[in-house]
C-alpha cells in the first residue's frame, strides 16, 4: 500500500516571498503520478500541479514548481511570489499506474497562510 | 467550476438514518470516484466506477454503497449513520481511469 507523508501541518509566509511545502511517499510501484491539490476555505479541491514519475524534468505551472526526487521518494512544492489567494490547505497525492486501481492517496495536508 | 456537480451541498440528519448523495460527472467523463474527508481520517478514497461498473474499492464501510447509472451519474448511499460519518464527501470524475480527476464541490454531511 502506498503512503503519503506531509510533515508540516502548518506553514506561513509573507506576501511576495517563496515557500516550499514538503511531501514524501512510499511505494513499490515504478509507474505513478504525483499531485499537489489546493483546498481553499471554499473546500473546493483544485489541482495545482502534476508530475509523471517517468519524467525527470520537474513540472512547473506559473508560480508553482516541484522538486521531484524519485530515488528519495520526495515531492516538494515551491510557491514563488506568494499571494494572499494562495492561503489554503495543500494536499500531496499519489496515484499508482501499475494496475487497475487508479485511486488517489492523499497526505494529511499542510495549512499555508500567506500574510500581508 | 470543475463541471462536476454534487447535491445536496449540505445534509443534516440523525444517527441511524439513511441518506443518498448524488454526483453528476463532467460531460464525457465515464469514471466516477467517491472520497471522504473527515477531521480524523483525512481524505480517503471510497470507491470508483467506470462506465457503470465498480472498478476499485477503498476504505468503504459495509454500511455504505454506491452505484453508477446508465446516464453516468452516481449515487453514494450511507445507512445506519453514526456520528463519525460526519464528513465532507467528494465526487470526482475523469474521462477514463487513466486521466486527471476533477473534483466536485462536495456534500457536507452532519450526523447529529
Amino acid at each position: 500500500a502506498q503512503t503519503v507523508t506531509q510533515s508540516q501541518p502548518e506553514m506561513s509566509v509573507q506576501e511576495a516571498e517563496t515557500v516550499t511545502l514538503s511531501c514524501t511517499y512510499d511505494t513499490s510501484e515504478n509507474n505513478y503520478y504525483l499531485f499537489w491539490y489546493k483546498q481553499p476555505p471554499s473546500r473546493q479541491m483544485i489541482l495545482v500541479i502534476r508530475q509523471e514519475a517517468y519524467k525527470q524534468q520537474n513540472a512547473t505551472e506559473n508560480r508553482f514548481s516541484v522538486n521531484f526526487q524519485k530515488a528519495a521518494k520526495s515531492f516538494s512544492l515551491k510557491i514563488s511570489d506568494s499571494q494572499l489567494g494562495d492561503t489554503a490547505m495543500y494536499f500531496c497525492a499519489f496515484e499508482g499506474r501499475g494496475g487497475s486501481n487508479y485511486k488517489l492517496t492523499f497526505g494529511k495536508g499542510t495549512l499555508l497562510t500567506v500574510n500581508p | 467550476d470543475s463541471g462536476v456537480t454534487q447535491t445536496p451541498k449540505h445534509l443534516i440528519t440523525a444517527t441511524g438514518q439513511r441518506v443518498t448523495l448524488r454526483c453528476s460527472p463532467r460531460s464525457g467523463d465515464l469514471s466516477v470516484y467517491w472520497y471522504q474527508q473527515s477531521l480524523d481520517q483525512g481524505l480517503q478514497f471510497l470507491i470508483q466506477y467506470y462506465n457503470g461498473e465498480e472498478r476499485a474499492k477503498g476504505n468503504i464501510l459495509e454500511r455504505f454503497s454506491a452505484q453508477q447509472f446508465p446516464d453516468l451519474h452516481s449515487e453514494l448511499n450511507l445507512s445506519s449513520l453514526e456520528l463519525g460519518d460526519s464528513a465532507l464527501y467528494f465526487c470526482a470524475s475523469s474521462v477514463d481511469p487513466y486521466n486527471e480527476q476533477f473534483f466536485g464541490p462536495g456534500t457536507r454531511l452532519t450526523v447529529l
